[in-house]
């Protein structure tokens, strides 16, 4: 069974441009979430998505945003982009909502965002 | 609020000795807790998880943790390291209801030959 896909890897932008980062999860699998990962603030929650409905958000601007699809790819989306949103973004499914015991977060290899 | 401290961020161990990795954490209720490892260019692969089924939990690759309320810690541990095991570890907690999860700052485990 194929692991979580993220892509773009690798993806240069300039400060103001906006991106849109893709996860698609295990086949199966209903959740995804995302997190961010600096050198200066680690591993920080971004969102949650369940069955197409965002389920928890991290403190994060409303720059970033994100959605999920009927086939439960998601994607998120960072607007007007800056300096400090170069980072790399994470993504990991789950077969489940969050809060259940057995369910376990799988994570994708990220995508490797600089702003230039 | 909840919040994950990891003693050390950097860990230099031999070949064949102990590894421990410190994580202690705060949390109002109890929590799942959780030990990631990341390799270089790749994601978060779960080591081991406490979901209070049991205090000495043990994961893959041959670590363990053992949650102790008292002391509200949940260190990893292995018995013999190997160069393999160079990579960073996080230590993570979660309440229920989501998977919104709080990650420590990561201990980058060094294994000399």
């Amino acid at each position: 069974k194929a692991g979580v896909t993220q892509t773009p890897r690798y993806l240069i932008k300039t400060r103001g441009q906006q991106v849109t980062l893709s996860c698609s999860p295990i086949s199966g699998h209903r959740s995804v979430s995302w997190y961010q990962q600096t050198p200066g603030q680690g591993l920080q929650f971004l969102f949650e998505y369940f069955s197409e409905t965002q389920r928890n958000k991290g403190n994060f601007p409303g720059r970033f945003s994100g959605r999920q699809f009927s086939n439960s790819r998601s994607e998120m989306n960072v607007s007007t982009l800056e300096l400090g949103d170069s980072a790399l973004y994470l993504c990991a499914s789950s077969l489940l909502a969050g809060g259940i015991d057995s369910n376990e977060q799988f994570f994708g290899p990220g995508t490797r965002l600089t702003v230039l | 609020a909840q919040s994950v401290t990891q003693l050390g961020s950097h860990v230099s161990v031999s070949e064949g000795a102990l590894v421990l990795l410190r994580c202690n954490y705060s949390s109002s209720v109890p929590p799942y807790l959780f030990w990631y490892v990341q390799y270089p260019n790749q994601g978060l692969q779960l080591l081991l998880k406490y979901t209070s089924a049991a205090t000495l939990v043990k994961g893959i690759n041959g670590f363990e943790a053992e949650f102790k309320k008292s002391e509200t810690s949940f260190h990893l541990t292995k018995p013999s390291a190997h160069m393999s095991d160079a990579a960073e570890y996080f230590c993570a907690v979660r309440k229920t209801g989501g998977f919104k999860t709080i990650f420590g700052a990561g201990t980058r485990l060094f294994v000399k030959a």
